[in-house]
């Protein structure tokens, strides 16, 4: 299975910080990959698919970038709301795989 | 408006069995990949099982394979995970998700998600 590694596991930051989360495929899976957010007691949500595009209905302050192992998800300028978890997923192959989780704290 | 709304879920010894139930309104279960996801307490989420939409083929994790059986009824319009032989590890919350699929890029991602059923597997 392409395991999924994500870094930091956990960040503080501030309302108004650029924040980013990246992601490593331990083999290439060109753009298949997907980003979900999760607040505590809820289910995931989609932020991103196809390593940049924005799912309908998501703020544009969420991004995304890469291709092949390396993935950037950034929050240009974090909102109260975005205290969450994030998680990164590839759809490549049969077996679907999501990163560890980074948890995104108030500092 | 499209719903998922999982049931089934509870307190289950070792070695048993549950059966969990996905009902969906909105769409058609038959028409997308439907998968169950799961979330050990405090962890990361994990693929479990994949009901293609083709005719109903499946796929499963290692860990749960022979063990859980996925299926749908399409009159129902609803998706289960039959899982027997339970361990200790099992115990997780367990989430429906719709799979969206764009067949000519072959991209695909969960775009609909249940609230999840919490199974705990415990003597």
């Amino acid at each position: 299975d392409i395991q999924m590694t994500q870094s930091p596991s956990s960040l503080s930051a501030s309302v108004g910080d650029r924040v980013t989360i990246t992601c490593r495929a331990s083999q290439s899976i060109r753009t298949y990959l997907n980003w979900y957010q999760q607040k505590p007691g809820k289910a995931p949500k989609v932020l991103i698919y196809e390593a940049s595009s924005l799912q309908s209905g998501v703020p544009s302050r969420f991004s995304g970038s890469g291709s092949g192992t390396d993935f950037t998800l950034t929050i240009s300028s974090l909102q109260p709301e975005d205290f969450a978890t994030y998680y990164c997923q590839q759809s490549l192959t049969v077996v679907w795989t999501f990163g560890q989780g980074t948890k995104v704290e108030i500092k | 408006e499209v719903q998922l709304v999982e049931s089934g879920g509870g307190l289950v010894q070792p070695g048993g069995s549950l059966r969990l139930s996905c009902a969906v309104s909105g769409f058609t279960v038959s028409n997308y990949w439907m998968h169950w996801v799961r979330q050990a307490p405090g962890k990361g989420l994990v693929w479990v099982s994949r009901m293609y939409s083709d005719g109903g083929s499946t796929s499963y994790a290692d860990s749960v394979k022979g063990r859980f059986t996925i299926s749908r009824d399409n009159a129902k319009n609803t998706l289960y995970l039959q899982m027997n032989s339970l361990r200790v590890e099992d115990t997780a919350v367990y989430y429906c998700a719709r799979g969206k699929f764009y067949e000519n890029s072959g991209y695909s991602y969960y775009d609909y998600w249940g609230q999840g059923t919490l199974v705990t597997v415990s003597s």
